[in-house]
């Protein structure tokens, strides 16, 4: 079993919608939380970083920790056809010396004009 | 603030031929620096990482191997392609232990490698 679960999608939604895309993971010790949007032949970039349990906002994008569910998730509020890319969750433990992280496969996201 | 180069942004080699692919980090120092490698529709795999000059570990066996001769420069290298070492490269810098930003990682452009 993967330490990180992430559904490929694609999930195609109809621009305006809110997208919702999640990960679980297996290893309680992790207390770090990423979100990366990937767009088509660039990098990962970080779209937001949580620690422990709760709520962020940031503009359009929300991203929820769960740890007694480990379960996290990101929603895309009035989302745009440039909301279309890969989006990786990614976690760690506790700071160790050189913070190895672990990621999800990544979902697909499509927004449809 | 900190950037990340990566290059070449493509490149197109022979099996059997040497590589070499350079990432540098500016705005930082003492920065971990980590390869990975993202296969046409996979995940990432983390390759190498360094915490330090002349300090790298392995994550996968395989024919690369890295090195980082600077503290901002991280080098990884073939001497030997094979057709399985095509994929995109990452490059990817966090800060190092103690400076309070977690492990977030950031990442280069990326260097799209074709073995033929």
């Amino acid at each position: 079993q993967k330490e990180v679960e992430q559904d490929p999608g694609p999930l195609s939604v109809p621009e305006g919608a809110i997208v919702s895309l999640n990960c679980t993971y297996s290893n309680s010790a992790f207390q770090y939380f990423m979100w990366y949007r990937q767009y088509s032949r660039k990098g990962p970039e970080l779209l937001m970083y949580t620690y422990s349990s709760g709520n962020k906002e940031d503009g359009r994008f929300t991203a929820q920790v769960d740890k007694s569910s480990k379960y996290i998730s990101l929603f895309i509020r009035d989302s745009q056809p440039s909301d279309s890319a890969t989006y990786l969750c990614a976690m760690s433990g506790a700071t160790d010396s050189w913070g190895k992280l672990q990621f999800g496969a990544g979902t697909q996201v499509v927004v449809t004009p | 603030s900190q950037t990340i180069h990566q290059w070449p942004a493509t490149l197109v080699q022979p099996v059997g031929s040497p590589l070499s692919l350079e990432c540098t980090v500016e705005g930082t120092s003492n920065p971990n620096l980590y390869w990975y490698r993202q296969a046409a529709g996979r995940g990432l795999q983390l390759l190498f990482y360094s915490v330090g000059i002349g300090q790298i570990s392995s994550e996968v066996p395989q024919n690369l191997s890295a090195s980082r001769p600077q503290d901002r420069q991280f080098i990884l290298s073939s001497k030997k392609l094979l057709l399985s070492d095509s994929g995109f490269y990452l490059c990817a810098w966090s800060a190092s232990f103690g400076q309070g930003l977690g492990d977030t990682q950031y990442f280069g452009p990326g260097t799209r490698l074709t073995v033929l």
